[in-house]
């Protein structure tokens, strides 16, 4: 029983390049995520996607980030012009919904140099 | 917005003694509250939840209380051990309200010393 898979763990990007991160949920679970960990710190709540709609974009910088969550395929969180600052974890949780228990990736980690 | 503040942000203590730390939230509408346990370059892992409907909620050494008239919650952990050594996020979400994501507090860094 998979959980929830991100991938690829580990990005390295110039500044100015484009970052994708993905997110495959864990298996029978339809409500995807992501939040973002800056280094000592807590995880900040970014985007929270259903199959195909945006339900709560929050959190997420108005420009650069984009997420979408298709019919088929993983979860992608996207980054456009990456400088120095986004540079940290970024993990994606799955659940069924509601205040169903929230799972964890295993996160992807961006170095932007 | 949700916003939530966590005590202390280090502690520390001797094995096989207690710990407690302390969350509050402001949200009064907030009607879930999870704890998250972090090690170093993984992923947080829940180890303990309650809603709003009860008090109190113990999972062998682990137990989480919530005061819904104070805003506060608070984790228990007692006969600490080596391995209880992480970071520990609370978090609240409110349910319903249109913004499901969870609103987490900055972490206590748990130090077990043998």
């Amino acid at each position: 029983n998979a959980g929830v898979m991100q991938n690829p763990r580990h990005l390295v990007r110039r500044r100015g390049q484009e970052a994708r991160l993905r997110c495959s949920p864990m298996k029978g679970h339809s409500h995807v995520y992501w939040y973002r960990q800056l280094p000592e710190e807590g995880l900040k709540f970014m985007v929270y996607l259903q199959k195909e709609n945006i339900i709560d974009e929050s959190g997420m910088p108005k420009e650069r980030f984009s997420a979408e969550f298709p019919k088929e395929g993983p979860s992608i969180l996207r980054i456009q012009q990456v400088v120095r600052g986004d540079s940290a974890a970024y993990f994606c949780a799955s659940s069924t919904g509601g205040t169903d228990t929230q799972y964890f990736g295993p996160g992807t980690r961006l170095t932007v140099l | 917005g949700e916003n939530v503040e966590q005590h202390p942000s280090t502690l520390s203590v001797q094995e096989g003694d207690s710990a407690v730390i302390k969350c509050t939230y402001s949200d009064s509408a907030s009607n879930y509250f999870p704890w998250y346990k972090q090690e170093l370059g993984k992923r947080p892992q829940l180890i303990i939840d309650i809603r709003s409907n009860v008090g109190e909620k113990k999972d062998q050494r682990i137990a989480v209380t919530l005061n819904k008239t104070a805003k506060h919650f608070s984790l228990h952990i007692t006969e600490t051990q080596p391995e209880d050594s992480a970071v520990y996020f609370c978090a609240a979400i409110q349910s319903g309200g249109g913004a499901d994501g969870l609103t987490f507090g900055k972490g206590t860094h748990l130090i077990i010393q043998p």
